[in-house]
């Protein structure tokens, strides 16, 4: 166990729609970063929250988005749902600052869009 | 840019048997290199991880793995591998500039551990 949860571990929806997934950090961490893992991409950075702040952005497209909130928690948005969305979101924290540059990861959220 | 390649997609071997999964980097800047491993229907965990300091890095269930910076590579061994071995690695790099640690990752590789 990671100490990194994510919510729902299985979502299915239709085309069109939106949805949110969450994630909590392990407890101390200050970074967010959400990756999706998918058949023909392989897995790809999306985006990087640290604090509060969004510091990086991989290629995530312009139909989703993401927020960390006070608490640290962290919430990726994706919207207008087409069937080349599914796939595995992972969200990862780590402990930003020092020489920690370990990223753990959480057990991912399966979207099926159908 | 950072780029990683995983040589092979898929691995097999028997059990008791050496294996080495190569990966090799490209970047700019110095470099900290990690191996993932997910095991199927599961989140990554890592294996090891190179910063700075001795080349040869010792991970967990017996994994190990070299930084040769003149090859840019970052190649996984173990010298005897179990059937629990089955999972999917990942090599990654990260360029570890200010607080944004983003990692690459390679395609992965397949790694199959058969009786």
């Amino acid at each position: 166990d990671s100490g990194v949860t994510q919510t729902p571990k299985h979502l299915i929806t239709a085309t069109g729609q939106r949805v949110t997934l969450r994630c909590s950090p392990r407890s101390g961490d200050l970074s967010v970063y959400w990756y999706q893992q998918s058949l023909d991409q392989g897995l790809q950075f999306l985006i990087q929250y640290y604090n509060g702040e969004e510091r990086a952005k991989g290629n995530i497209l312009e139909r989703f988005s993401a927020q960390q909130f006070p608490d640290l928690h962290s919430e990726l948005n994706l919207s207008s749902l087409e069937l080349g969305d599914s796939a595995l979101y992972f969200c990862a924290s780590s402990q930003s600052g020092g020489l920690s540059y370990e990223q753990y990861f959480g057990p991912g959220t399966r979207l099926t869009v159908t | 840019a950072q780029s990683v390649t995983q040589l092979d997609s898929q691995v097999p071997v028997f059990e008791e048997a050496p294996v080495e999964l190569r990966c090799n980097y490209s970047s700019s800047v110095s470099v900290y290199l990690f191996w993932y491993v997910q095991y199927p229907n599961q989140g990554l965990q890592l294996l090891l991880k190179y910063l700075s300091g001795s080349t040869l890095v010792k991970g967990i269930n017996g994994f190990e793995a070299e930084f040769n910076k003149s090859q840019t590579s970052f190649h996984l061994r173990k010298p005897s591998v179990h059937i629990s071995d089955t999972a999917e690695y990942f090599c990654a790099v990260s360029d570890g500039g200010g607080s944004n640690y983003k990692l690459t990752f390679g395609k992965g590789t397949l790694l199959t551990v058969n009786p």
